[in-house]
């Protein structure tokens, strides 16, 4: 079973939709946890950090599930410009990073 | 600031070539990563540089070195390239010993080893 896993869509989601995504992980020691996102062709750039208490970033929510070991990313009101990748990561241990193989989310007008 | 800047952007390699991917971060970032993606896998983590002077594998070393001489550089070195070895490398770099801390990837190097 991999460390941290995701549905790889795609999700196909009409403009100003909301649309939420999962990701597991099977670490219960992990202690830190992100979403990242990529455009095509492009490297993958922090979007947010995901807190214990949850935290909310304009449009973005970001939830953590200790129990379940999931964490989750909302995205409300989808713009055209919300279409990408969207990675988590979750830090197990020692420094090093692992990160799941990504949800690929396009916005339709 | 630059950031993390890779080099090349592309390269074509032979099997059994050897090559080094140079990674440069000018943030004095005391931690350094390089990371291959390959469709339906993800980033996978190749090796990582807590400093100066100190490397450590990641889970899929084999067929690559590290060296980190400085705090700003990290080069990758493909011993004998094989066509295993084609996908796209990603150095990323964060501040001192922690991976809470946001970490930023360079724009990546495609390779294709034929």
């Amino acid at each position: 079973r991999k460390e941290v896993e995701q549905d790889p869509g795609p999700f196909n989601v009409p403009e100003g939709a909301t649309v939420a995504f999962n990701c597991t992980y099977s670490n219960s020691a992990s202690q830190s946890f992100f979403w990242y996102r990529q455009d095509c062709r492009k490297e993958p750039k922090l979007l947010m950090s995901v807190y214990s208490s949850g935290n909310e970033d304009g449009r973005f929510t970001a939830q953590l599930n200790r129990a379940s070991q999931y964490i989750s990313l909302l995205i409300r009101d989808s713009k055209l410009s919300d279409s990408a990748t969207y990675l988590c990561a979750a830090r197990f241990g020692n420094e090093k990073l692992t990160f799941g193989t990504g949800t690929r989310l396009t916005i339709i007008p | 600031n630059a950031g993390v800047t890779q080099t090349p952007k592309f390269q074509v390699l032979k099997t059994g070539q050897s090559m080094t991917l140079q990674c440069a971060q000018d943030m004095n970032h005391e931690y350094m990563s390089w990371y291959r993606q390959d469709p339906g896998m993800g980033l996978r983590l190749i090796h990582y540089s807590v400093g100066a002077g100190i490397t450590d594998q990641g889970e899929v070393p084999n067929g690559y070195n590290v060296s980190r001489s400085t705090t700003e550089d990290f080069p990758l070195r493909l011993l004998s390239a094989a066509p295993s070895q084609t996908s796209v490398y990603f150095c990323a770099s964060s501040r001192s010993g922690r991976a809470s801390y946001e970490q930023y990837f360079g724009p990546g190097t495609r390779l294709t080893v034929t």
